[in-house]
C-alpha cells in the first residue's frame, strides 16, 4: 500500500513570494490533514478535510494561507505572500473515515520550506 | 482542550541501556494516545498507540508504553536501546470525537551513544 505522497520535498523562496505544496493521501482515506512543524516544536494542525469539505480550519492563518481538496482526493496548500515565520516543515496526513482506524493518522515525508 | 507535555527535550543514553521518555497529557474527556517517531529529514511514523483495552501497548521494535489514567501519563520505554533508535519522539493525544484532531508535544530528541 502506497503511503502519503508529498511534493516538493524542499522549497526555498523569498519573503512575499507565493508557494504551493501538494499532497496525495493513502488510497481510500477520506480524511486529510495539513500540519505545520516549526523547528523544535511538535506539529500543529492547520486544516482538516473530510472528503472535499473543511472540518476544521480554526488554526489556519486565512489572510495568507489557503487549502483546497476539490475532488476529495489530493490537496494543495498555498501561502501567499510568505513571511519569514512561515519557515517550517509542512506535513500532510490522512486517515480512514470509519472504523477504529479512523483514529490513526498516517504522515507523509513533509515539505521543508525556507523563507529568506 | 487537550494538551501534551514532554518534559525532556533531549535524552542521551548509552547503547544497550534502558530509556524512558516521559509524556503527560491533559484532557477532560477520554483520550487516544500515540507515540510517533521522526528520523532526520523524514515524516512522522506511528510507533504505537493506545485506543482501548490493555493499558500496556508494544511496538514491533521493542518499545512499550503504558497508559496511566490516574497520573495522566503515557511514558515510552525500551529496556535496551540501539544506535538506530536515535530520532525525535513525539507524544500525541486526541479525543477521538468530532474532528479527531491530534495535539502533539514538543518532542524528545533521543540520542544513543555508542
Amino acid at each position: 500500500e502506497a503511503g502519503v505522497a508529498q511534493s516538493p520535498r524542499y522549497k526555498i523562496i523569498e519573503k512575499r513570494q507565493s508557494v504551493a505544496f501538494w499532497c496525495n493521501p493513502i488510497s481510500g482515506h477520506a480524511t486529510l490533514y495539513w500540519y505545520q512543524q516549526i523547528l523544535g516544536q511538535g506539529p500543529k494542525l492547520l486544516i482538516q478535510f473530510q472528503n472535499n469539505g473543511v472540518v476544521d480550519d480554526s488554526q489556519l492563518p486565512k489572510d495568507r494561507f489557503s487549502a483546497e481538496r476539490l475532488k476529495g482526493v489530493d490537496s494543495t496548500l498555498k501561502i501567499q505572500p510568505a513571511k519569514l515565520e512561515d519557515s517550517a516543515v509542512y506535513l500532510c496526513a490522512s486517515s480512514p473515515r470509519t472504523g477504529i482506524a479512523k483514529n490513526i493518522q498516517y504522515f507523509g515525508a513533509g515539505t521543508r520550506l525556507s523563507v529568506l | 482542550a487537550q494538551s501534551v507535555t514532554q518534559l525532556d527535550s533531549q535524552v542521551p543514553v548509552f547503547e544497550e541501556a534502558p530509556v524512558e521518555l516521559r509524556c503527560n497529557y491533559s484532557s477532560s474527556v477520554s483520550v487516544y494516545l500515540f507515540w510517533y517517531v521522526q528520523y532526520p529529514n523524514q515524516g512522522l511514523q506511528l510507533l504505537l498507540k493506545y485506543l482501548s483495552g490493555s493499558t500496556l501497548v508494544e511496538s514491533i521494535n521493542g518499545f512499550e508504553a503504558e497508559f496511566n489514567k490516574s497520573q495522566t501519563s503515557f511514558h515510552l520505554r525500551k529496556p535496551s536501546v540501539h544506535i538506530s533508535d536515535t530520532a525525535e519522539y513525539f507524544c500525541a493525544v486526541s479525543d477521538g470525537a468530532g474532528a479527531n484532531n491530534l495535539f502533539f508535544g514538543t518532542g524528545t530528541r533521543l540520542t544513543v551513544i555508542p
